[in-house]
C-alpha cells in the first residue's frame, strides 16, 4: 500500500503558542488529504478535507481560524494549531488519497500526539 | 446523512478461534464503499478489507472476510484463526462512491485476543 508520514510524532507546547504538523505522501501524489482528531478510545473525527491548491473544507463545529490547513503541493499538507490551549491536546491523524489509488482508498499517517501545557 | 454503527464496544476471542465484528450503516446511496480498518496500540490505521457495494461477492483477505448484506445494510468482519497480533481497535467505515470522498467511521470495537 501507499505510505503516508507525519511529523512530528509527538509535540509538547505551551499554552498560547502555535504548532505545525506535517503530513506527507511519500510514494504517490495526493490530490486530497484529510485531517482527523482522535481522543483516547474513541473514533476518528474528521476535521477537514483539503484539496491541493484550494482552500480546505472544514466540518461543522471545527474552527477554521484555529486549525489552519494548507495543501500547497501534491505531497504535503500542514495543520497548524494556533494559540493552542490544553483542550486542543489530542491525537491528530492525516490521511491521503488520489483518484485511482487502490479504488481511491485513504492511506493514513502514523498520527501526531499533541500535548498543550 | 450517512451513519455507521458498531454496537459492540468490546469483544474477546481465544487464540486460533473465530470472531465476528458487527457493523451496520445507513445510506440512501446505491453505490458506495465499505471498509474495515484496524488500529493497534501503535495507533497506526491499517486497512484490513474493502468492499464495493456494487459487488455481490463478499471480499476476503487471507484470514479476514466480510459478510456484506446490502439490503440489510450490514457489513460484518469475520476473523478466522485469530492471532495475538489481531488485538486492536477495529473501525468500520463508509464512503460514497465519489472519488476521494470522506470516510464516515463507526464508534469502533476493541478486540482482545486471549492466549
Amino acid at each position: 500500500g501507499a505510505v503516508v508520514s507525519q511529523h512530528p510524532s509527538w509535540v509538547i507546547c505551551k499554552s498560547g503558542t502555535s504548532v505545525k504538523i506535517e503530513c506527507r505522501s511519500l510514494d504517490f501524489q495526493a490530490t486530497t488529504m484529510f485531517w482527523y482528531r482522535q481522543f483516547p478510545k474513541q473514533s476518528l473525527m474528521l476535521m477537514a478535507t483539503s484539496n491541493e491548491g484550494s482552500k480546505a473544507t472544514y466540518e461543522q463545529g471545527v474552527e477554521k481560524d484555529k486549525f489552519l490547513i494548507n495543501h500547497a503541493s501534491l505531497t504535503l499538507s500542514t495543520l497548524t494549531v494556533t494559540s493552542a490551549h490544553p483542550e486542543d491536546s489530542s491525537f491528530y491523524i492525516c490521511s491521503a488519497t488520489t483518484p485511482g489509488l487502490d479504488t481511491d482508498t485513504q492511506y493514513f499517517g502514523p498520527g501526531t500526539r499533541l500535548t498543550v501545557l | 446523512a450517512q451513519t455507521v454503527t458498531q454496537s459492540q464496544p468490546e469483544m474477546s476471542v481465544q487464540e486460533a478461534e473465530t470472531v465476528t465484528l458487527s457493523c451496520t450503516y445507513d445510506t440512501s446511496e446505491s453505490d458506495y464503499y465499505l471498509f474495515w480498518y484496524k488500529q493497534p496500540p501503535s495507533r497506526q490505521m491499517i486497512l484490513v478489507i474493502r468492499q464495493e457495494a456494487y459487488k455481490q461477492q463478499n471480499a476476503t483477505e487471507n484470514r479476514f472476510s466480510v459478510n456484506f448484506q446490502k439490503a440489510a445494510k450490514s457489513f460484518s468482519l469475520k476473523i478466522s484463526d485469530s492471532q495475538l497480533g489481531d488485538a486492536a481497535m477495529y473501525f468500520c467505515a463508509y464512503r460514497i462512491f465519489e472519488n476521494t470522498g470522506k470516510l464516515i467511521f463507526g464508534q469502533g470495537t476493541t478486540l482482545q485476543v486471549k492466549p
